[in-house]
């Protein structure tokens, strides 16, 4: 355990759905990220809360929404997608303002499958 | 933009020595940083190197050049739960953002 939970951890949903993914971290650390690992693909990074204030929004399609309403939660709100949004989606925190190196702690992620 | 170029798959035998060198370009380097990832599980922090030079871990060693921008990673005394994919990831940015390469599928042999 990394001290970073994910709910669900498998996930189906039709193109015409809405879900939310959650992620929740027990280490007091002040940075959340949001990445997607798809297969033969690097882990790409799609968002950064740092001190709940979004820092970094990869150009990631509107149709995937981020809500950090808090230092310990952060979610992904997702809407009308693709089929070729299908992925691992890992969420990560760390604690910023110390000593480098800031080692992200993962989550196990969320196994998403559109049809 | 940020790329990094690490090779896709290594194979070695227990109680081996392996390299895994990863190249990479980017603006606002800070340091760079290695994950292992086993099947099915989360990526997990395993060195760091922000200055030139060889940082040991125990089993583990990683290093860097940025005047190169070159580092690796150097795996000693392998053992069959080192079968994982690893990945090289530049940090940068007021959030430490990481940048990852596209990982190298690492399998130990009896």
């Amino acid at each position: 355990e990394t001290g970073v939970t994910q709910t669900p951890r498998h996930l189906v949903m039709g193109m015409t759905n809405k879900k939310s993914l959650k992620c929740e971290q027990h280490l007091g650390h002040n940075a959340m990220y949001w990445y997607k690992q798809s297969a033969k693909k690097p882990l790409e990074l799609m968002f950064v809360y740092s001190l709940e204030e979004r820092v970094e929004n990869n150009s990631v399609p509107s149709r995937f929404s981020p809500e950090c309403p808090n230092s310990s939660h952060l979610f992904l709100h997702l809407h009308t997608l693709q089929p070729e949004d299908s992925a691992l989606y890992l969420c990560a925190s760390s604690q910023l303002g110390t000593r480098e190196p800031n080692e992200q702690f993962f989550g196990p992620g969320t196994r998403l499958t559109v049809l | 933009g940020q790329s990094l170029e690490q090779p896709s798959e290594v194979t070695a035998v227990e109680g081996a020595i392996v390299q895994i060198n990863c190249t990479y370009q980017t603006s606002g380097f800070y340091g760079l940083s290695w994950y292992q990832q086993h099947d099915g599980g989360a990526p997990t922090f395993l060195s760091y190197n922000g200055l030139d030079g060889l940082e040991e871990t125990g089993r583990f060693s990683s290093f860097l050049s940025r005047s190169d921008s070159y580092g690796y990673l150097l795996l000693q005394e392998l053992q069959m739960k080192d079968s994982a994919s690893y990945f090289c990831a530049v940090t940068r940015g007021s959030a430490r953002q990481l940048t990852f390469g596209s990982g190298t599928q690492l399998t130990v042999l009896p």
